[in-house]
């Protein structure tokens, strides 16, 4: 079963615009990560959250946590054509490597 | 320095039959994990190995199995093989077992069981 729900399922956006994503989760956690997936292939790391941070940067990267709310969220500033993909958050509960993937946001940008 | 690779890529097979996916982290890498990705069900956690020992399991029936060698390469096998099995198989890689170890995964091999 899946841990995360993410919001929305689709997106699709123009080059330069913004994309914000959203992953809700059920149970408390140690951390929270993005992945990004580019047509059926593997999953790429974007940022890892820890559950005592409240906001996170990298590149055009913009994640947030709200363990009260057991959320979070992804922003993609000035996005790029090759943004383009599915976006998974994950979370670990439990010592180990096994992440509970949310169901994914799929993004489109059109140039 | 080189990426977790898994072989095959894709690969057709019966119901019935057994197939065997394979795995090379990165080197260096100790911990293997893998998931099973669907339309229906989403990623999905199979197993993680470190060490050659089997550290966490998800749920899934009897039929899935893995194993892990000395070089940290693993390898996982599906028995009795369902039409449901079919799926993008992935495995990552992080040095340790530490969630805030960045996992690396591989391209994956699609299965398709007819």
């Amino acid at each position: 079963s899946q841990q995360g729900e993410e919001d929305p399922q689709a997106l699709s956006i123009q080059e330069g615009e913004n994309a914000t994503m959203n992953c809700s989760y059920k149970t408390s956690i140690n951390n929270l990560q993005w992945y990004r997936q580019n047509s059926g292939r593997g999953l790429v790391h974007l940022i890892l959250i820890r559950s005592n941070e409240r906001e996170k940067h990298s590149g055009r990267l913009r994640v947030t946590l709200d363990t009260s709310k057991k959320s979070s969220s992804l922003l993609i500033t000035a996005s790029r054509a090759a943004d383009t993909a599915s976006y998974f958050c994950a979370t670990d509960k439990a010592a180990g490597n096994k992440l509970t993937f949310g169901g994914g946001t799929r993004v489109l940008v059109k140039p | 320095k080189a990426g977790v690779t898994q072989t095959p890529r894709y690969l057709i097979k019966t119901r019935g039959q057994q197939v065997t996916l394979s795995c090379s982290p990165i080197s260096g890498h100790r911990s293997v994990s893998w998931y099973q990705q669907t339309p229906g069900q989403g990623l999905q956690f199979l197993f993680e190995y470190f060490s050659e020992t089997q550290r966490n399991k998800g749920n899934f029936p009897g039929r899935f199995s893995g194993r892990q060698f000395s070089n940290s390469r693993s390898e996982m096998n599906v028995s009795t093989l369902e039409l449901g099995d079919s799926a993008l198989y992935l495995c990552a890689s992080s040095f340790t077992t530490s969630a805030t170890d960045t996992q690396y995964f591989g391209p994956g091999t699609r299965l398709t069981v007819l």
